[in-house]
């Protein structure tokens, strides 16, 4: 299976711990976004990756949240400090830059804060 | 004003019939336009684009724009049971960013 892949699938962690979660994109895209959805809402734009270049990131997103893409292969976000307001899936995405913006979504990674 | 805008539902309808979906945005220089479906659990799945005024059509799903009224929407015909789902709006806006809407809940009634 060539898709898009997020490990973990589940995280549950203690309000204050940092979490690390990882995306692996389909080989040949170079665009990778991270988004963030909870229950009855549409995914929320996070930011996004061009290669290795973080290219925007939203303005909504506080400093306790990292992205990291080296190499412009898989990428990594991290949240430091975590709250309960964190819990969410947190969806990554890759694209080819074709100009047309054609997401491909993985499984995503569940985050509950307790 | 929200980006992108979605009447949340649910929307019933029988089975057999055309489901109609729609969603507005916001910025006049949005330049393709998308829709996912999201079952339950689940994580979006892309099922139309279109970049042109006009229709759209494949399958049982034709997607419409009207950039002058900056409106897309969605049918599905012959609906089935098995196409209950969240549908997400999505729209780029010119920069790669590609936001959503809240998503609209359609229920297949068998």
């Amino acid at each position: 299976d060539t898709g898009v892949s997020q490990d973990p699938r589940h995280k549950i962690t203690k309000r204050g711990q940092n979490v690390t979660f990882r995306c692996d994109p389909i080989s040949e895209h170079n665009r990778l976004y991270w988004y963030r959805q909870t229950l009855g809402q549409g995914p929320e734009f996070l930011t996004y990756f061009q290669n290795e270049a973080q290219l925007e990131k939203s303005r909504l997103l506080s400093d306790r949240f990292s992205a990291e893409r080296p190499k412009g292969s898989f990428s990594t976000l991290e949240i430091q400090r975590t709250e309960q307001g964190d819990s969410a899936m947190y969806l990554c995405a890759s694209s080819l830059d074709t100009g047309n913006e054609k997401l491909f979504f993985g499984s995503g990674t569940q985050l509950s804060v307790l | 004003q929200k980006e992108v805008e979605q009447n949340s539902g649910p929307l019933s309808v029988p089975e057999g019939a055309i489901a109609s979906l729609n969603c507005t945005y916001s910025d006049r220089g949005s330049q393709s336009f998308f829709w996912y479906r999201q079952y339950s659990g689940k994580s979006p799945e892309l099922i139309m684009f279109i970049y042109s005024n006009g229709d759209k059509e494949d399958g049982r799903f034709t997607a419409q724009l009207n950039k002058a009224s900056q409106y897309v929407s969605l049918l599905i015909r012959d609906s089935q049971p098995s196409d209950s789902a969240t549908y997400l709006c999505a729209v780029n806006q010119g920069y790669q960013k590609v936001t959503f809407g809240t998503g609209t809940k359609l229920q297949v009634i068998p």
